[in-house]
Order: C-alpha cells, then structure tokens, then sequence
C-alpha cells in the first residue's frame, strides 16, 4: 500500500528557530514529491522535487529530496509566526509515463511563538 | 485571475439529504479532484478526473458520486449524507507539465466545511 509519513505531527518552537520537518513514503511508483503550506484555508504549493540532492530554496524554506532513503525534508530557517501552519507533503504517484494521483501524508502542524 | 470556486462554502443538513458541492475551475485543467480532510487522518482523495467523461475511484469514495460533463465543472454528490461525511472537502485542479517539467502545480479551492446532523 503506497503511503507518506510526516514527522513530526505537531512542533512548537520560537520565533529565529530553525525547523527541520521531514517526510518519508513507500510507493510503487514515484513520480514527484510535493510540499505545501495550509493556514486557515486552503493549501498552497511550495516546492516540487523530482531529482535527488537538488535543493529547492524559496526565501528562509529550503527543501530537498532523497530518492535512495525515500524521504525529503523542508527547512525553515529563521522561523516567524507568520510561519505558523500545516506543512503537507504528497507524492505524485506515476500514472503510465504521465501525470498521476497524490498521496498526502497528515501535516506537520508547526507553531511559531513570539 | 485563475480560479478555483467552490459552492457552498458552509453546509450544515441532515442525514439522508442529498446535497452537491459544486466545483468550477477557469483554467481549462484537464485533472480535477476531490479531497476531504479530517483531523488526524489529513488529506484523503475522493474520486479524480483525469478528462472529461473520465472519472475514477480514489482512496475513500464510499458514499460519494462525481460526474464531469464538462471539462471546467466537477460536482461532488452525496446522495444520502450521513454524519460521518462531516468534514472539510477540497476541490483542486492540475495544470498539465510545463515545457521541460515533469509535473505542475496543483490548485485548491477554498474549501467546503459540511456538517451533517
């Protein structure tokens, strides 16, 4: 059965920490992995990674990606509250040579203190 | 503006009553899908639409239809709710790959909280 595990679910940490958050997945057919950020409503995407050891950087989120140990993190560096969120990571799933479903794993929920 | 619209965005009904969401999106993206998410368990695929007139099971599908007759338009059907549909539901879209991606964004509406008593 293919799945994505996040961990940690919840973390609390102080406004300039830095935060590592990390997901892992077993599936049959990988494709791509995908971050995304959910606050009070919808989720928004963040980084897409297909090839292992590049890293993806957006500002203080830096995300990278290890097809061989099958995981990924995403790095946030100088955490503000504004931060605080639901961290969602999915893996597109390979649907004959195009694009297939996502499967979530159930967010980090991280909470960024003054 | 790309858009991705949901209606309604609150719902509280009975049991038994059939309801639709609807979901329409501007973008003329050929993959739609269905998501709900609960606490604890995160975000779980409905069904998905790959075109128009294509549709399949995803990972909890019981207790719901779709239907896509056109390729901007996919409802979600409950045709006899029950409380344990109560949830937050998410429609989303997929742009096809970019020249020299492998894959695309995925787009969400703003979400449809349902409460069935």
């Amino acid at each position: 059965e293919d799945k994505v595990v996040q961990s940690p679910l919840s973390l609390v940490v102080h406004e300039g920490d830095t935060v590592t958050l990390n997901c892992s997945y077993e599936v049959t057919n990988f494709r791509s992995l995908l971050w995304y950020k959910q606050e009070k409503k919808a989720p928004t995407f963040l980084f897409m990674l297909t090839s292992s050891g590049i890293e993806k950087k957006s500002g203080r989120l830096s995300s990278i990606l290890d097809k061989k140990e099958l995981f990924s993190i995403l790095n946030i560096t100088a955490t503000q509250t504004g931060d605080s969120a639901i961290y969602l990571c999915a893996v597109e799933l390979n649907y004959g040579g195009s694009q297939g479903n996502l499967i979530f794993g159930k967010g980090t929920k991280l909470s960024v203190k003054p | 503006e790309a858009q991705v619209t949901q209606n309604p965005r609150y719902l509280i009904t009975v049991t038994g009553k059939k309801l639709t969401v609807t979901c329409s999106q501007n973008m003329n993206h050929e993959y739609m899908s269905w998501y709900r998410q609960d606490p604890g368990l995160g975000l779980r695929q409905i069904y998905y639409s790959m075109n128009v007139e294509v549709t399949d099971k995803g990972d909890v599908p019981e207790g719901y239809k779709v239907s896509r007759k056109e390729k901007r338009n996919f409802p979600l059907i409950l045709e006899s709710p029950s409380p344990n549909q109560t949830s937050l539901y998410f429609c989303a879209t997929r742009s096809p790959p970019g020249r020299g991606l492998i894959t695309y964004e995925q787009y969400f509406g703003p979400g449809t909280r349902l409460t069935v008593t």
